[in-house]
Order: C-alpha cells, then sequence, then structure tokens
C-alpha cells in the first residue's frame, strides 16, 4: 500500500517568517494530495489540496508544490501568524477501481508553533 | 451544508468493556471512513464504507472492533472488548461518489475521545 512520510515533525517560526513542510509519498498511483490543519481538541480541516495534473497551487498565504517525479510534496505558509500554530496532516489518495472509491493516507504530523 | 456528526464526544470506559460510536455523514455522501486517531499520530484508517459495502478494512482489528453502516448512512463503530491502548480519538469522515470533479473533498467530524482505563 501507500506510504507517506512527513517531515519535520515539529516546526517553530517567528511571526512573520515562511513555514515549509514537506511530504515523500511511495505509489505513483496517488493523484490527489490534500493538506489538513488540526487545532488541539478538534477535528482535522482541509486547508488546500492539489491534484496531480498541477504543480503548484496558491490560496493567499498557504501555497502546495508537487513534484510526480520525485513523489513529493510540499506545504508552504509565509507571513506566518500565531493563529497557524495547529498540526498540519499531508495526506495523498488514489483511487482503487475494484471498490470504486478513493483511499486516503496521512503523514505523522508537524505541529507548528509560530512565536509572537 | 450540515457537517458530518458524531456521538458521544467523550467516553471514559474500563478495560474489557464495550463501547459504540456513532457517525452520521454528509447527506449524499456515499463514502464513510473511520479513523484512529492516537495522541501526536496521523489518522489510521480502520475502515472505508461505499454506500453500504466495505471498501477497506484491512488495518481494523476484527477480534474486536466491528463496524456497520445500514442503508448506507449512518454508521456504528464498536470495540468489544476494549484494551488501553484503545485510548484515542476516533474519527468519522465522508466524502461524494468518486469519479466526479471537484468531489474528492473528505469532511471530517468532530471525533470521540475514547480514554479506556
Amino acid at each position: 500500500g501507500e506510504n507517506v512520510e512527513q517531515h519535520p515533525s515539529t516546526l517553530s517560526v517567528q511571526e512573520g517568517d515562511s513555514a515549509v513542510i514537506k511530504c515523500t509519498y511511495s505509489d505513483s498511483a496517488s493523484n490527489y494530495f490534500p493538506w489538513y490543519k488540526q487545532e488541539l481538541g478538534k477535528r482535522p480541516q482541509l486547508i488546500i489540496d492539489i491534484r496531480s495534473n498541477v504543480g503548484e497551487k496558491k490560496d493567499q498565504r498557504i501555497a502546495v508544490t508537487l513534484n510526480k517525479t520525485a513523489k513529493h510534496f510540499s506545504l508552504h505558509i509565509t507571513e506566518t501568524q500565531p493563529e497557524d500554530s495547529a498540526v498540519y496532516f499531508c495526506a495523498a489518495s488514489m483511487y482503487s477501481k475494484g471498490p470504486g472509491a478513493y483511499q486516503f493516507y496521512f503523514g505523522t504530523g508537524t505541529s507548528l508553533t509560530v512565536i509572537p | 451544508e450540515a457537517g458530518v456528526a458524531q456521538s458521544p464526544r467523550y467516553k471514559i470506559i474500563e478495560k474489557r468493556q464495550s463501547v459504540a460510536f456513532w457517525c452520521n455523514p454528509i447527506s449524499g455522501h456515499a463514502t464513510l471512513y473511520w479513523y484512529q486517531q492516537i495522541l501526536g499520530q496521523g489518522p489510521k484508517l480502520l475502515i472505508q464504507f461505499q454506500n453500504n459495502g466495505v471498501v477497506d478494512d484491512s488495518q481494523l482489528p476484527k477480534d474486536r472492533f466491528s463496524a456497520e453502516r445500514l442503508k448506507g448512512v449512518d454508521s456504528t463503530l464498536k470495540i468489544q472488548p476494549a484494551k488501553l491502548e484503545d485510548s484515542a480519538v476516533y474519527l468519522c469522515a465522508s466524502s461524494k461518489q468518486p469519479g466526479l470533479a471537484g468531489v474528492h473533498e473528505q469532511f471530517f467530524g468532530p471525533g470521540t475521545r475514547l480514554t479506556v482505563l
């Protein structure tokens, strides 16, 4: 099955600096890559996603890049703010023809702390 | 639209007891997922349903865990008997019918925090 690795496990940045979180995946069949933000005690929330036919996607201060050849994708947060502090999870998803459904595989998470 | 609903939000039981969790997905979502999230880790898929059929239950400890999704809507996840290592947050998520453009997104419920003493 798919294996998703995520680095770093913890990240501290000064407010206003940029933060980068990287993930690698193993199965070239994965074609959808969402990123989730999970605040303490809350549910994971989708913040940005990218499909395999796109190399980069941006939404205000967050962006995701995808390198299909190297099988890695990254989350970039610019001008970080204290409210960006949370755990971020990457995931890789592929469509399984047999059951006719998408399956998701999650990274282990990155705890981001933005220091005011 | 209403989100994914789960109950209870919190549950404390002693080991060897049984417990059940309930999930109501977003209306019209064909796919339902149950994840186990241990503190400090990413969600781990326990079981995935497509309508009322099982897509993947390869990581479900079938000797103690069971799940069903009757009529392709609500789902229940049961643990019997519970072990200390089952202490975790159990997340339910749902997504629309696959194959349609722009409908791949997975929505999570608030989770049930289980503590096994």
